[in-house]
């Protein structure tokens, strides 16, 4: 099986920068996902890494490292807005379509 | 069109009724999810359809009924359902074909949001 292991709660205030970290735990990994859902909303997809690096959109970017099972999310420029769940998301070579959720990292941005 | 459209928003049923979920979306994709949410946890995997065909159904319950009419189109047939399954329920789509970076963007519904009583 995976298991993908998230911190459940983050407090930061507006302006900082919050990092989510994700470790996960497979056989035959394939790239992670990261969505953010806000409280009575759909989840949105924000970023996705299949190989080792930095991706960067806008305030947010993801980082992976295949050797370590570790990936990241950073929130840059917190704003109240961002205060919402995030999800890291795997899918492996052998369960195409069965992308595994972590338990989710609920951010909370303070003024 | 960027969007998965889900009706109804609210759902509230009986233990007897039998009552259907819809999902449509217009973007291409060969690919449709049921995900099932309960409060403050990660959406669940139930069903993967691919090209109009059944390719994961996660050891769902027989009263959960999934049916993709067409490319655009996916239900979930609902009877006989228990308290316990009052959920969040998601409907996804993306683009298929096995292993293609566009399988792990998927694309949700705002829900239906169903209560069980």
């Amino acid at each position: 099986g995976q298991s993908l292991e998230q911190p459940s709660e983050v407090t930061a205030v507006e302006g900082a920068i919050v990092q989510i970290n994700c470790t996960y735990q497979t056989s035959g990994f394939y790239g992670l996902s990261w969505y953010q859902q806000h409280d009575g909303g759909a989840p949105t997809f924000l970023s996705y890494n299949a190989l080792d690096g930095l991706e960067e959109t806008g305030r947010f970017s993801s980082f992976l490292s295949r050797s370590d099972s570790y990936g990241y999310l950073l929130l840059q420029e917190l704003q109240m807005k961002d205060s919402a769940s995030y999800f890291c998301a795997a899918m492996t070579t052998d369960s195409w379509g069965k992308l595994q959720f972590g338990a989710g990292t609920q951010v909370v941005v303070t003024p | 069109d960027t969007e998965v459209t889900q009706t109804p928003k609210h759902l509230v049923m009986g233990m007897t009724n039998k009552k259907s979920l819809k999902c449509e979306q217009h973007m291409g994709h060969r690919a449709m999810y049921w995900y099932k949410q309960k409060a403050k946890k990660p959406p669940e995997l139930m069903f993967v359809y691919s090209y109009e065909k059944l390719s994961i159904n996660e050891s769902v319950p027989s009263r959960f009924s999934p049916e993709c009419p067409n490319s655009s189109l996916l239900n979930l047939h609902l009877h006989a359902l228990q308290p316990e399954d009052s959920a969040l329920y998601l409907c996804a789509s993306s683009q298929a074909g096995h292993l293609t970076s566009g399988a792990n963007v998927l694309t949700f519904g705002a829900g239906s949001r169903l209560t069980v009583l």
